[in-house]
Protein backbone atom coordinates (compact mmCIF):
# COMPACT_ATOMS: atom_id res chain seq x y z
CA UNK A 1 0.00 0.00 0.00
CA UNK A 2 1.12 3.71 -0.31
CA UNK A 3 3.41 5.29 2.96
CA UNK A 4 5.46 8.06 3.31
CA UNK A 5 8.44 8.18 5.21
CA UNK A 6 9.96 11.37 6.71
CA UNK A 7 12.61 12.02 8.96
CA UNK A 8 12.61 11.87 12.29
CA UNK A 9 12.54 14.81 14.67
CA UNK A 10 12.75 16.51 16.85
CA UNK A 11 14.77 18.78 14.48
CA UNK A 12 15.99 22.48 16.56
CA UNK A 13 17.36 24.78 14.35
CA UNK A 14 18.29 29.20 15.43
CA UNK A 15 16.67 31.60 13.88
CA UNK A 16 18.11 32.73 10.66
CA UNK A 17 19.07 28.82 9.70
CA UNK A 18 18.47 26.66 6.70
CA UNK A 19 15.72 23.94 7.15
CA UNK A 20 15.31 20.83 4.81
CA UNK A 21 12.80 18.48 5.73
CA UNK A 22 13.27 14.89 4.05
CA UNK A 23 10.42 12.95 2.51
CA UNK A 24 10.06 10.03 0.54
CA UNK A 25 6.96 7.96 -0.50
CA UNK A 26 6.08 4.94 -1.69
CA UNK A 27 2.79 4.76 -4.23
CA UNK A 28 1.55 2.79 -7.23
CA UNK A 29 0.86 5.29 -9.78
CA UNK A 30 0.95 9.66 -9.60
CA UNK A 31 0.05 10.48 -6.68
CA UNK A 32 -0.22 14.37 -5.38
CA UNK A 33 2.15 15.24 -2.34
CA UNK A 34 1.67 17.46 0.35
CA UNK A 35 3.05 19.44 3.44
CA UNK A 36 0.96 20.16 6.10
CA UNK A 37 1.70 21.98 9.06
CA UNK A 38 0.34 21.70 12.83
CA UNK A 39 0.77 24.62 15.54
CA UNK A 40 0.63 23.45 19.30
CA UNK A 41 -3.15 22.89 19.40
CA UNK A 42 -4.58 23.61 16.58
CA UNK A 43 -5.54 21.33 13.34
CA UNK A 44 -3.23 20.70 10.53
CA UNK A 45 -2.95 23.86 7.95
CA UNK A 46 -1.78 22.68 4.05
CA UNK A 47 1.69 24.66 3.51
CA UNK A 48 2.23 23.58 0.08
CA UNK A 49 1.47 20.89 -2.47
CA UNK A 50 2.37 19.44 -5.80
CA UNK A 51 0.59 17.33 -8.65
CA UNK A 52 3.09 15.86 -10.94
CA UNK A 53 6.47 15.40 -11.41
CA UNK A 54 9.20 18.42 -11.26
CA UNK A 55 6.16 20.65 -9.80
CA UNK A 56 7.53 23.12 -7.23
CA UNK A 57 4.89 23.96 -4.13
CA UNK A 58 6.08 27.09 -2.38
CA UNK A 59 4.47 28.91 0.43
CA UNK A 60 5.62 31.38 3.50
CA UNK A 61 9.44 30.69 2.11
CA UNK A 62 8.69 27.19 1.69
CA UNK A 63 9.58 25.03 -0.87
CA UNK A 64 8.99 21.20 -2.13
CA UNK A 65 9.93 19.96 -5.17
CA UNK A 66 8.01 16.36 -6.60
CA UNK A 67 11.11 14.17 -7.72
CA UNK A 68 9.52 11.33 -9.03
CA UNK A 69 12.88 9.62 -9.37
CA UNK A 70 13.84 9.55 -6.29
CA UNK A 71 10.54 9.43 -4.79
CA UNK A 72 10.88 12.23 -2.46
CA UNK A 73 9.21 15.74 -1.96
CA UNK A 74 11.97 17.40 0.63
CA UNK A 75 10.56 20.60 2.43
CA UNK A 76 12.78 23.44 2.52
CA UNK A 77 13.55 26.95 3.69
CA UNK A 78 16.17 29.65 3.78
CA UNK A 79 15.83 31.03 6.90
CA UNK A 80 13.59 29.74 9.40
CA UNK A 81 12.12 31.90 12.02
CA UNK A 82 10.54 31.37 15.53
CA UNK A 83 7.19 31.47 13.99
CA UNK A 84 7.63 28.25 12.32
CA UNK A 85 8.18 26.05 15.40
CA UNK A 86 5.20 23.73 14.57
CA UNK A 87 4.96 19.96 13.72
CA UNK A 88 5.35 18.84 9.72
CA UNK A 89 3.85 16.18 8.43
CA UNK A 90 4.37 15.22 4.62
CA UNK A 91 1.37 13.43 2.86
CA UNK A 92 0.08 11.47 -0.56
CA UNK A 93 -3.11 11.07 -2.00
CA UNK A 94 -3.53 8.45 -4.37
CA UNK A 95 -7.33 8.83 -5.20
CA UNK A 96 -8.62 4.84 -5.34
CA UNK A 97 -12.19 5.73 -7.14
CA UNK A 98 -14.02 7.95 -5.07
CA UNK A 99 -12.10 8.22 -2.12
CA UNK A 100 -9.36 11.13 -1.62
CA UNK A 101 -8.03 10.17 1.51
CA UNK A 102 -4.39 11.21 2.64
CA UNK A 103 -1.78 9.22 3.91
CA UNK A 104 0.46 10.52 6.72
CA UNK A 105 4.30 10.67 7.70
CA UNK A 106 4.64 10.57 10.79
CA UNK A 107 5.51 13.96 11.29
CA UNK A 108 8.46 15.89 12.24
CA UNK A 109 8.57 18.65 15.18
CA UNK A 110 10.52 21.39 14.50
CA UNK A 111 11.49 24.56 16.97
CA UNK A 112 13.20 27.53 16.19
CA UNK A 113 15.21 29.18 18.75
CA UNK A 114 15.80 32.88 18.39
CA UNK B 1 -16.83 31.39 7.11
CA UNK B 2 -16.19 29.46 10.40
CA UNK B 3 -13.81 26.90 9.85
CA UNK B 4 -14.13 23.13 10.35
CA UNK B 5 -15.45 22.71 14.58
CA UNK B 6 -14.61 19.96 16.41
CA UNK B 7 -16.14 19.18 19.94
CA UNK B 8 -15.59 18.44 22.78
CA UNK B 9 -11.24 19.46 22.53
CA UNK B 10 -11.05 17.39 25.15
CA UNK B 11 -12.74 14.18 26.21
CA UNK B 12 -11.94 11.72 29.05
CA UNK B 13 -13.59 8.80 29.12
CA UNK B 14 -13.63 5.22 31.77
CA UNK B 15 -12.97 2.41 29.94
CA UNK B 16 -16.15 0.68 29.01
CA UNK B 17 -17.69 3.99 28.28
CA UNK B 18 -18.61 5.59 25.13
CA UNK B 19 -17.29 8.80 23.51
CA UNK B 20 -18.82 11.21 21.02
CA UNK B 21 -16.94 13.22 18.81
CA UNK B 22 -18.73 15.57 16.71
CA UNK B 23 -17.48 17.45 13.39
CA UNK B 24 -19.29 20.11 11.82
CA UNK B 25 -17.83 21.25 8.25
CA UNK B 26 -17.13 24.52 6.76
CA UNK B 27 -20.26 25.88 5.15
CA UNK B 28 -20.94 24.33 1.65
CA UNK B 29 -18.75 21.40 2.50
CA UNK B 30 -21.05 17.51 2.24
CA UNK B 31 -17.27 15.94 2.29
CA UNK B 32 -16.22 14.65 5.80
CA UNK B 33 -12.90 12.35 6.82
CA UNK B 34 -11.77 10.86 9.93
CA UNK B 35 -8.24 10.54 10.48
CA UNK B 36 -6.70 9.20 14.00
CA UNK B 37 -3.28 10.19 15.77
CA UNK B 38 -1.81 7.67 17.68
CA UNK B 39 1.10 9.00 19.93
CA UNK B 40 4.14 9.53 18.26
CA UNK B 41 2.51 8.48 14.99
CA UNK B 42 0.93 10.45 11.75
CA UNK B 43 -2.71 10.60 10.87
CA UNK B 44 -4.16 7.51 9.57
CA UNK B 45 -7.40 7.43 7.93
CA UNK B 46 -10.19 5.93 9.36
CA UNK B 47 -13.65 6.85 7.16
CA UNK B 48 -14.98 9.20 4.48
CA UNK B 49 -18.50 10.40 4.61
CA UNK B 50 -21.01 12.14 1.93
CA UNK B 51 -24.60 13.41 3.39
CA UNK B 52 -26.40 10.42 4.85
CA UNK B 53 -23.73 8.07 3.05
CA UNK B 54 -20.73 6.12 4.17
CA UNK B 55 -18.45 5.83 1.04
CA UNK B 56 -15.07 4.28 2.78
CA UNK B 57 -15.05 3.18 6.03
CA UNK B 58 -11.95 0.64 4.85
CA UNK B 59 -9.54 2.50 8.33
CA UNK B 60 -11.92 2.22 10.99
CA UNK B 61 -12.09 -0.96 13.43
CA UNK B 62 -14.76 -3.54 12.64
CA UNK B 63 -16.08 -3.25 16.37
CA UNK B 64 -17.10 -0.40 18.56
CA UNK B 65 -16.64 2.11 16.05
CA UNK B 66 -19.50 3.90 13.85
CA UNK B 67 -19.84 6.95 11.93
CA UNK B 68 -22.47 9.16 10.68
CA UNK B 69 -23.06 12.05 8.77
CA UNK B 70 -26.49 12.54 8.74
CA UNK B 71 -28.61 15.59 6.38
CA UNK B 72 -28.79 17.72 9.26
CA UNK B 73 -26.15 18.39 11.99
CA UNK B 74 -22.74 17.56 12.38
CA UNK B 75 -20.65 14.50 11.57
CA UNK B 76 -20.05 11.82 14.87
CA UNK B 77 -17.55 9.68 15.61
CA UNK B 78 -19.14 7.18 18.16
CA UNK B 79 -16.47 4.88 20.03
CA UNK B 80 -18.15 2.17 21.77
CA UNK B 81 -16.81 0.44 25.25
CA UNK B 82 -13.91 2.29 24.84
CA UNK B 83 -10.48 0.92 26.03
CA UNK B 84 -7.09 2.29 27.08
CA UNK B 85 -5.37 1.95 22.75
CA UNK B 86 -8.59 4.43 21.82
CA UNK B 87 -6.90 7.03 23.53
CA UNK B 88 -5.56 9.64 20.42
CA UNK B 89 -6.51 12.54 18.64
CA UNK B 90 -9.37 12.79 16.39
CA UNK B 91 -9.30 15.21 13.60
CA UNK B 92 -12.09 15.71 10.63
CA UNK B 93 -11.45 17.43 7.76
CA UNK B 94 -14.12 18.66 4.89
CA UNK B 95 -13.37 18.83 1.78
CA UNK B 96 -15.80 20.81 -0.58
CA UNK B 97 -15.69 18.31 -3.59
CA UNK B 98 -15.60 14.81 -4.32
CA UNK B 99 -13.06 14.83 -6.61
CA UNK B 100 -10.77 16.97 -4.68
CA UNK B 101 -7.62 16.56 -2.13
CA UNK B 102 -8.69 19.86 -0.98
CA UNK B 103 -9.27 19.46 2.89
CA UNK B 104 -9.35 21.40 5.52
CA UNK B 105 -8.90 19.96 9.05
CA UNK B 106 -10.34 21.02 12.55
CA UNK B 107 -8.16 21.19 15.61
CA UNK B 108 -9.53 17.55 17.27
CA UNK B 109 -10.84 16.07 19.72
CA UNK B 110 -8.24 14.47 22.03
CA UNK B 111 -10.02 11.07 23.84
CA UNK B 112 -7.94 10.47 26.95
CA UNK B 113 -9.13 6.79 28.37
CA UNK B 114 -8.55 6.21 31.89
Amino acid sequence: GDSVTQMEGPVTLSEEAFLTINCTYTATGYPSLFWYVQYPGEGLQLLLKATKADDKGSNKGFEATYRKETTSFHLEKGSVQVSDSAVYFCALGNSGGSNYKLTFGKGTLLTVNP
Amino acid sequence: NAGVMQNPRHLVRRRGQEARLRCSPMKGHSHVYWYRQLPEEGLKFMVYLQKENIIDESGMPKERFSAEFPKEGPSILRIQQVVRGDSAAYFCASSPSQSSYEQYFGPGTRLTVT
